[in-house]
């Protein structure tokens, strides 16, 4: 079975520069995840997305920070202008259910190592 | 609010030796628990979970019990090998998967 991919694997812009990232789910995963997980600590959740919608979206910095899942499957997450403060890796999982099965396993992808200068 | 909290890092151990990781969370109800794991390089992996008081969790030689009285979800290994450096991250999940900092272990031959 294939994992949670993700692209870019490393990314380094300017501040104020936008980029975005993408991510392709375990297939058949109905929930999506977008986390930040800066140098030293663990990850923190900035998106979740229960098939196309949105679930909790209560820690994204959204005058900066935009994702979307238009059909469900993969999702795209964008920073525009891009800050010093989000350099950092950012990690994609998915998982079969997610809404409100406590039990559900999250499959991680690689991540994208973003720097910005 | 909701948290979790590890013990500090890195911790260095020789090959064969007993590892503890301390985990203890504050959370609403009664989440289930996780321990994930971070190899160089790689994303994170699910290592072994608990979901209910009294719960251990196993998985390749690692062992965690879920204390509800002391709200702990320490993690066990009785003899580390090299290819077990890594970072541990505890987790624990009510509505949504909160993360401990993470243990970054590095194991000598």
């Amino acid at each position: 079975e294939a994992g949670v991919a993700q692209s870019p694997r490393y990314k380094i812009i300017e501040k104020r520069q936008s980029v975005a990232f993408w991510c392709n789910p375990i297939s058949g995963h109905a929930t999506l995840y977008w986390y930040q997980q800066i140098l030293g600590q663990g990850p923190k959740l900035l998106i979740q997305f229960q098939n196309n919608g949105v679930v909790d979206d209560s820690q994204l910095p959204k005058d900066r920070f935009s994702a979307e899942r238009l059909k469900g499957v993969d999702s795209t997450l964008k920073i525009q202008p891009a800050k010093l403060e989000d350099s950092a890796v950012y990690l994609c999982a998915s998982s079969l259910v997610g809404l409100l099965r406590g039990t559900d396993t999250q499959y991680f992808g690689p991540g994208t190592r973003l720097t910005v200068l | 609010g909701d948290s979790v909290t590890q013990m500090e890092g890195p911790v260095t151990l020789s090959e064969e030796a007993f590892l503890t990781i301390n985990c203890t969370y504050t959370a609403t109800g009664y989440p289930s628990l996780f321990w994930y794991v971070q190899y160089p390089g790689e994303g994170l992996q699910l290592l072994l979970k608990a979901t209910k008081a009294d719960d251990k969790g196993s998985n390749k030689g690692f062992e965690a019990t879920y204390r509800k009285e002391t709200t702990s979800f320490h993690l066990e290994k009785g003899s580390v090998q090299v290819s077990d450096s890594a970072v541990y991250f505890c987790a624990h999940m009510g509505g949504k998967l909160i993360f401990g900092q993470g243990t970054e272990l590095s194991v000598k031959p």
